[in-house]
Parts: structure tokens; C-alpha cells; sequence
């Protein structure tokens, strides 16, 4: 397996331009979720979803869209890049919803690192 | 205010000591998570936990749910430690992660 991939590892944007982070799971896993991570802060939850179809916005979702058309993949939109969306994004998925008894562990992608300028 | 603190935030050791992480946390929880971050940005979960204690191998994690404390312990430390540990708590489909606590382990 080769569990959570994200693509591109890196890419730079122009202010204003658009652009698609991929990400897929081969483990079969309902929820996916996508973070944001900046120098000296915590991950920040952008969306996340709980199966094809059923998406919902996390703490910070302002600037990003995302579609859930399958089960495998979870691409999120950047459709007007700002310099304020220069982060780290890691694509993660679970079996089961993190507020169940228990939780579940998350699987974490490699990471896509951005730049806007 | 965050919902998650760690201590410290940053850590030197010496290869073979016993090293202590902490988490604290402000809202009610589902589990508790530790994580570690390698140097090139990889993030593994290493433990998640709802009660108690759990071990794996050298690692050791244990919370007070009480408290609302849970402490990440590396017996018999190793260069290949070093990394940062990130605590995160779960509650309902929310995920709320500490600034993490950057390890180096001198050999």
C-alpha cells in the first residue's frame, strides 16, 4: 500500500493564481482531512471529509475548496493564492471518525510545500 | 487561547537520558495523540490514547484525563529521536494540535 500520497511536493504561485493540491489513500479509509502548518504554530484543520460526497469546513477554510467525488482522492482548490496561504499542507485519512470512542489514528501524507508570491 | 500547550518547547539531551514531553489541554476530548515529525516534515502517529498508559518500545505515553495531562517519556535516548513531538487532541470531528517540542538528542 502505498497509503496517503500528496502531489505536487512543492510548487510556487503568483498572487492571484489558482491552482489544485492532490491528494489519495489507498487503505479504503472513509475520512480525509486536509492541515495547514506554519512556522512556530500548530496544524490547523482547513476541511475535512467523512466519506465521498460529505465534506465540511475545519477551523480555518477561508481561500481553499474541496470536492470528495471518491472514495481514494480529496483535492483541495486554492482559487485566488495569497501570500497568507503560504504554508505546509499534509492531506491525512482515518478509518474511523476521530470522535468516536477512541478516535483513530490519523495517516498523514508527505506534505506539499507552498509559496505565494 | 490555545486548546492544546505542550512543554517545552525545545529540548537537548544526551544520548541515553530519560526524556519527559508534556501536553495539557483545555477542552473535552475523545483521544489523545502523539505524534513525531521527522526533520525532512514527515509526521507518524506514534500513540493515541483515551485512558492510562501505552507502550512501544522506548516510548512510553500516559494521561490523566482527570487532569487533563498527558506526558510522552523516551527512556534510554538515541540521535535518532530527534524530531519534533506533536500532541493533538480529538473532539467530535475536530482536531486541535500543540506547536510541538522540538527534540535533540547529542550523541
Amino acid at each position: 500500500n502505498a497509503g496517503v500520497t500528496q502531489t505536487p511536493k512543492f510548487r510556487i504561485l503568483k498572487i492571484g493564481q489558482s491552482m489544485t493540491l492532490q491528494c489519495a489513500q489507498d487503505m479504503n479509509h472513509n475520512y480525509m482531512y486536509w492541515y495547514r502548518q506554519d512556522p512556530g504554530m500548530g496544524l490547523k484543520l482547513i476541511y475535512y471529509s467523512v466519506g465521498a460526497g460529505i465534506t465540511d469546513k475545519g477551523e480555518v477554510p477561508n481561500g481553499y475548496n474541496v470536492s470528495r467525488s471518491t472514495t481514494e482522492d480529496f483535492p483541495l482548490r486554492l482559487e485566488l493564492a495569497a501570500p497568507s496561504q503560504t504554508s505546509v499542507y499534509f492531506c491525512a485519512s482515518s478509518r474511523r471518525r476521530q470522535g468516536s470512542p477512541g478516535g483513530d489514528t490519523q495517516y498523514f501524507g508527505p506534505g506539499t510545500r507552498l509559496t505565494v508570491l | 487561547k490555545n486548546e492544546v500547550e505542550q512543554s517545552p518547547q525545545n529540548l537537548t539531551a544526551q544520548e541515553g537520558e530519560f526524556i519527559t514531553i508534556n501536553c495539557s489541554y483545555s477542552v473535552g476530548i475523545s483521544a489523545l495523540h502523539w505524534l513525531q515529525q521527522h526533520p525532512g516534515g514527515g509526521i507518524v502517529s506514534l500513540f493515541m490514547l483515551s485512558s492510562g498508559k501505552k507502550k512501544h518500545g522506548r516510548l512510553i505515553a500516559t494521561i490523566n484525563i482527570q487532569e487533563k495531562h498527558s506526558s510522552l517519556h523516551i527512556t534510554a535516548s538515541h540521535p535518532r529521536d530527534s524530531a519534533v513531538y506533536i500532541c493533538a487532541v480529538s473532539t467530535g470531528n475536530q482536531f486541535y494540535f500543540g506547536t510541538g517540542t522540538s527534540l535533540t538528542v547529542i550523541p
